[in-house]
């Protein structure tokens, strides 16, 4: 399996404009995850999926925020419009097994500059 | 709610020693455990999951180990090397909810 594949890797933007990032899960997890990373305030989650269903989205941080997952096997978080406090390093994840072996897998990450 | 604490924050050794990174946890009643390394401008990398149901896991140099009923789990790491520096991060699920994770521990391996 190719891992989770988040696209693009790196994304330079002008304030204001749409940005959307996208996330192939690992084929059979039944759950993802987004996640925002910066030096401030680490590693947070703005909204996961199970079954393709969005169960919690408190951690999105405004309605400029807002995640699909269309189908098992991709998910896309869109921000509109964006501003520079939105740059950081975005990650997807997604979980799949069972019995207490459900392993978290990382993607690359979307490294974000909104100027 | 659960919180998770790593410390130290930053550690920095010789090569060739043996360390051990610290986690703990305010809620004893977890799911699973899992230990993350992240180097830096890199996404995050599953070293070892440990169930509620297990004490230690061991994968080559790692080990982890679990105490649920003192909310604790440490890494340890045999004969450190320089390609061993990175930030560890631990991350406990409780139930079917998402990790909640530490802030990590910043390791440097001096050669």
């Amino acid at each position: 399996d190719a891992g989770v594949i988040q696209s693009p890797r790196h994304e330079v933007t002008e304030m204001g404009q749409e940005v959307t990032l996208r996330c192939k899960p690992i084929s059979g997890h039944n759950s993802l995850f987004w996640y925002r990373q910066t030096m401030m305030r680490g590693l947070e989650l703005l909204i996961y999926f199970n079954n393709n269903v969005p169960i919690d989205d408190s951690g999105m941080p405004e309605d400029r925020f807002s995640a699909k997952m269309p189908n098992a096997s991709f998910s896309t978080l869109k921000i509109q419009p964006s501003e520079p406090r939105d740059s950081a390093v975005y990650f997807c994840a997604s979980r799949g097994g069972t019995g207490g072996q459900e392993t978290q897998y990382f993607g690359p990450g979307t490294r974000l500059l909104v100027l | 709610k659960q919180e998770v604490t790593q410390i130290p924050a930053a550690l920095s050794v010789p090569e060739g020693e043996n360390l051990v990174l610290n986690c703990s946890f305010t809620d004893s009643a977890i799911y699973n455990l899992q230990w993350f390394r992240q180097d830096p401008g890199k996404g995050l990398t599953s070293l070892l999951l440990i169930q509620s149901s297990q004490r230690e896991q061991t994968s080559g140099r790692l080990n982890a180990s679990l105490d649920k009923s003192s909310g604790r789990s440490t890494l340890y790491i045999a004969a450190s090397q320089p390609g061993d520096s990175a930030t560890y991060l631990c991350a406990v699920r409780s139930g079917n909810t998402p990790l909640v994770f530490g802030k990590g521990t910043r390791l440097s391996v001096i050669a």
